[in-house]
């Protein structure tokens, strides 16, 4: 089974912090990767895509790096609206799995003002 | 947000008895899936549907089954629901199997 690891956390950060989360997955040939944003009793939402070159929204920038197999997502400038647990998913693409996600289990974010 | 619906939102059975959990989608996606989550486990794949009629097994398929009819319903069936099937169950759709997923609000199903 392919693998998609992440630090569970939790990470307590105060606000205005700047704090980057990684994710890490075994399937050299994985294509597609994902940051999700889950708040408690919620269902999970997308946040970005993760683009080879890298993407910006916001405060909100996400990277891949292929050679060590990890995908990143940093936020800068924290509020406490962040304070979340953030998922990253990274598809399968061999087989069957091409038509699947693979989640990490989370790494929960706590703002504190 | 995307079109996603499921009902019940929160369900309590017995062990033993049969249940249905229902997913609607009002965007016309092809792919549609069933996911499972617990403290401890994340986001894991029961089942999924890649059109009409066309499903296949997840990560953690046992004791589940699901049908899809039509493009905008899919269901899942737990036949004989045990306590360890108590969890919070999400849908999600995707326009195209390698596309990002969205998910629907999630039914929290408690099994006595």
């Amino acid at each position: 089974r392919k693998e998609v690891e992440q630090d569970p956390g939790p990470f307590n950060v105060p606000e205005g912090a700047t704090v980057a989360f990684n994710c890490t997955y075994s399937n050299s040939a994985s294509q597609s990767f994902f940051w999700y944003r889950q708040d408690c009793r919620k269902e999970p939402k997308l946040l970005m895509s993760v683009y080879s070159s890298g993407n910006e929204d916001g405060r909100f920038t996400a990277q891949l790096n292929r050679a060590s197999q990890y995908i990143s997502l940093l936020i800068r400038d924290s509020k406490l609206s962040d304070s979340a647990t953030y998922l990253c998913a990274v598809n399968d693409p061999s087989g069957a799995g091409s038509y699947q996600l693979t989640f990490g289990k989370g790494t929960k974010l706590s703002v504190i003002p | 947000d995307a079109g996603i619906t499921q009902s019940p939102r929160h369900k309590v059975t017995e062990t033993g008895t049969p249940v249905t959990l229902r997913c609607h989608q009002t965007e016309n996606h092809r792919y549609m899936y069933w996911y499972r989550q617990d403290p401890g486990h994340g986001l894991r794949l029961i089942h999924y549907s890649y059109g009409v009629k066309d499903t296949d097994k997840g990560e953690v398929s046992d004791g589940y089954s699901v049908s899809r009819s039509k493009t905008e319903d899919f269901l899942l069936t737990l036949e004989s629901a045990t306590s360890s099937q108590t969890s919070v169950y999400f849908c999600a759709i995707s326009p195209t199997g390698d596309y990002e997923q969205y998910f629907g609000p999630g039914t929290r199903l408690t099994v006595t």
